[in-house]
């Protein structure tokens, strides 16, 4: 089983332009996050989707956008990339209904934007 | 607001034992867990508490006291590859986690 994967691994991106990075899983979570990680802060939540439809703002939306058509995607799009853009950005997912409320990690997405 | 503390960095050495400590305060509160995150990858689940007391896995365990809203994770029998970050994370009343910057495990020979 894969678990969760994102693309790309890493990319280097001139400021103003747009990006998409991709998460998919194939646990059939129906909760889906999407973090940034920069150094000395913990991770900061950007967007979450509890359920396939269904989306919401976290801690740091602002610049982000997300969409979840189906169970397995949560593409998260910078519509016009800055450089505090620059992160390691992780995708999550877990099965919350069920009360397991453990999140599995994707490798992540290290973005530098110039 | 919402604030998770832990320590920046520890040192110990192999072999010995080391305790994480973690503070909390959430908007509510439905659970402490510590991920593990060693360096360029992505965070790994360690434990889950939701109830007052000690869980113990291996050689890791964790303790939770929910009236001084303060976790601690304890290592025992250090190896090299105990080497990483700690990350310790609440769960709010929205289910959302609230978390920490992060540990820096440093284990000596």
């Amino acid at each position: 089983t894969a678990g969760i994967t994102q693309a790309p691994t890493s990319q280097i991106l001139a400021a103003g332009r747009s990006m998409t990075l991709r998460c998919t899983q194939d646990m059939r979570h129906n909760a889906m996050y999407w973090y940034r990680q920069d150094l000395g802060l913990g991770l900061r939540l950007i967007h979450y989707s509890n359920t396939a439809g269904t989306t919401g703002k976290g801690e740091v939306p602002d610049g982000y956008s997300v969409s979840r058509a189906n169970t397995d995607d949560f593409p998260l799009t910078l519509a016009s990339a800055v450089p505090s853009q620059t992160s390691v950005y992780f995708c999550a997912s877990s099965e919350v209904p069920s009360g397991n409320y453990e999140q599995f990690f994707g490798p992540g997405t290290r973005l530098t934007v110039l | 607001g919402q604030n998770i503390d832990q320590p920046t960095e520890m040192t110990a050495t192999e072999g010995a034992i080391v305790q994480i400590n973690c503070t909390y305060q959430t908007s509510g509160f439905n659970g402490l867990f510590w991920y593990q995150q060693h360096a360029g990858e992505a965070p790994t689940f360690l434990s889950y508490n939701v109830l007052d007391g000690l869980e113990e896995k291996g050689r890791f365990s964790s303790f939770l006291s929910r009236s001084k809203g303060y976790s601690y994770l304890l290592l025992k029998e250090l190896q090299m590859k105990d080497s990483a970050s700690y990350l310790c994370a609440a769960m709010d009343s929205n289910y959302q986690l609230i978390w920490g910057a992060g540990t820096k495990l440093i284990i000596k020979p």
